[in-house]
């Protein structure tokens, strides 16, 4: 079974500092993809990032980057240069392969949150 | 507006009564998930259709839930008899998919619906 976990509930940090929200996951799969999702008030998931068990490299998207270390079964997201609009929940997301139906597909897991408030 | 779209947003219901909530994915996506979430809670799995065809159902989902997505396009998901711990978001979410994969390895959400049961 795959299990996700967030440690930190919430998260405090200045504006246009840095932030680092952590994310472990556990699995005995050799393939796999971890997710992050941003999820404001309005209650829409918003994708920020993906990173493949596979990627060599860690992935970036913008202000977004997945410090990703696959021995510690790590996946912390770093958040630079943190904005007012940066201010949700965030949530860490594993797909493990499922087999159904006689085919395969990707089913999410999610950890439980943390909660970022930037401050001005 | 081009991303997955759920309606209502919204919903206040009796105990006792039924309720259905629909989801339209992106267009030409041949995946399709409904999730449950409850306050302070990450997203859990209910079901997964691969075009019309329900592939996989959760435990969490008991026999009051059905889904549906007869063509292949949108999905509703029917709550019979509501319970209060029924409460909750649901949130529908879409990819084009095939094998393990997504393509763009991207997996996207609607807005949620959310569910009060009084």
């Amino acid at each position: 079974a795959q299990k996700i976990t967030q440690t930190q509930p919430g998260m405090f940090v200045q504006e246009k500092e840095a932030v680092t929200l952590d994310c472990t996951y556990d699995t005995s799969d050799q393939s796999y993809g971890l997710f992050w999702y941003k999820q404001p008030s309005s209650g829409e998931m918003i994708f920020l990032i993906y990173q493949g068990s596979y990627d060599e490299q860690n992935a970036t998207e913008g202000r977004y980057s997945l410090n990703f270390q696959k021995a510690r079964k790590s996946a912390n997201l770093v958040i630079s240069a943190s904005q007012l609009g940066d201010s949700a929940m965030y949530f860490c997301a594993m797909r493990a392969i499922v087999n159904a139906g006689g085919t395969s597909y990707g089913k999410l897991t999610f950890g439980q949150g943390t909660i970022l408030t930037v401050h001005p | 507006d081009t991303g997955v779209s759920q309606d209502p947003r919204h919903k206040i219901t009796k105990r006792g009564q039924n309720v259905t909530f629909r989801c339209d994915p992106i267009s030409e996506h041949n995946r399709l998930y409904w999730y449950r979430q409850t306050l302070g809670q990450g997203p859990e799995f209910l079901t997964y259709f691969q075009n019309e065809a329900q592939l996989e159902k959760s435990r969490l989902l008991s026999d009051r839930f059905s889904a549906e997505r007869p063509k292949g396009s949108f999905s509703t998901l029917e709550i019979q008899r509501t319970e209060q711990g029924d409460s909750a978001m649901y949130l529908c979410a879409s990819s084009l998919g095939h094998g393990f994969s997504e393509s763009g390895n991207t997996i996207y959400f609607g807005e949620g619906s959310w569910l009060t049961v009084v």
